[in-house]
């Protein structure tokens, strides 16, 4: 089953503008949300994130918003740049002990593209 | 270079061939994961040591697979008697113990697996 579901496999925006790519997830045990980048031939980088008890998270271009009720999360970048086409891929982890810290599922990854 | 480092890049086997991959991990980070990335798909858990202990193994990782982190430094991920559907990129991320960590999980640039 698919715990964390990106269903836009893929997002063109022009340069300049908003792109917001979204999240679902289903597991209620989830309290700790990431987006994550990926460039072809890399492997993923850690982009942003955010805790369950928050609803906002910003880093300069990137923001991180999250609705507990609707298990969604979407992440914003503005103003949208070239440099910013990679998949990003949502993930999140269930609960606070010890063992689960890195134990993340992902979802399936959008594809964005910035055009000039 | 300082980051995470798998070696090889790519590995072509025939079926039925053991295959062994390396990964080194940032230095100071004591837990290390292995992670597999199939075609359209995000990256799906499969291990993690902290430093020489494999603490947590998901159930994709069959009797085929065995990892080891023998001095809490490197690790290795064996799969025997390959098969097809092993075929995919095979990550390695490296992070600092918790709390410290939190998720931000490092990422190599991955091992690509394709058995024919």
């Amino acid at each position: 089953d698919q715990q964390v579901k990106q269903n836009s496999p893929s997002l063109s925006v022009q340069e300049g503008r908003i792109s917001i790519l979204n999240c679902d997830y289903t597991n209620s045990m989830f309290d700790y949300f990431l987006w994550y980048k990926k460039y072809p031939a890399e492997g993923p980088t850690f982009l942003i994130s955010i805790s369950s008890i928050k609803d906002k998270n910003e880093d300069g271009r990137f923001t991180v918003f999250l609705n507990k009720s609707a298990k969604h999360l979407s992440l914003h970048i503005v103003p949208s740049q070239p440099g910013d086409s990679a998949v990003y891929f949502c993930a999140a982890r269930a609960g606070a002990g010890g063992t689960s810290y890195g134990k993340l599922t992902f979802g399936q990854g959008t594809i964005l593209t910035v055009h000039p | 270079d300082t980051g995470v480092s798998q070696d090889p890049r790519h590995k072509i086997t025939k079926r039925g061939q053991n295959v062994t991959f390396r990964c080194d991990p940032i230095s100071e980070h004591n837990r290390l994961y292995w992670y597999r990335q199939t075609l359209g798909q995000g990256p799906e858990f499969l291990t993690y040591f902290q430093n020489e202990a494999q603490l947590e193994k998901s159930r994709l990782l069959s009797d085929r697979f065995s990892a080891e982190r023998p001095k809490g430094s490197f690790s290795t991920l064996e799969i025997q008697r390959t098969e097809q559907g092993d075929s995919a990129m095979y990550l390695c991320a490296s992070s600092l113990k918790p709390p410290r960590a939190h998720e931000k999980l490092f990422f190599g640039s991955g091992t690509q697996l394709s058995v024919l």
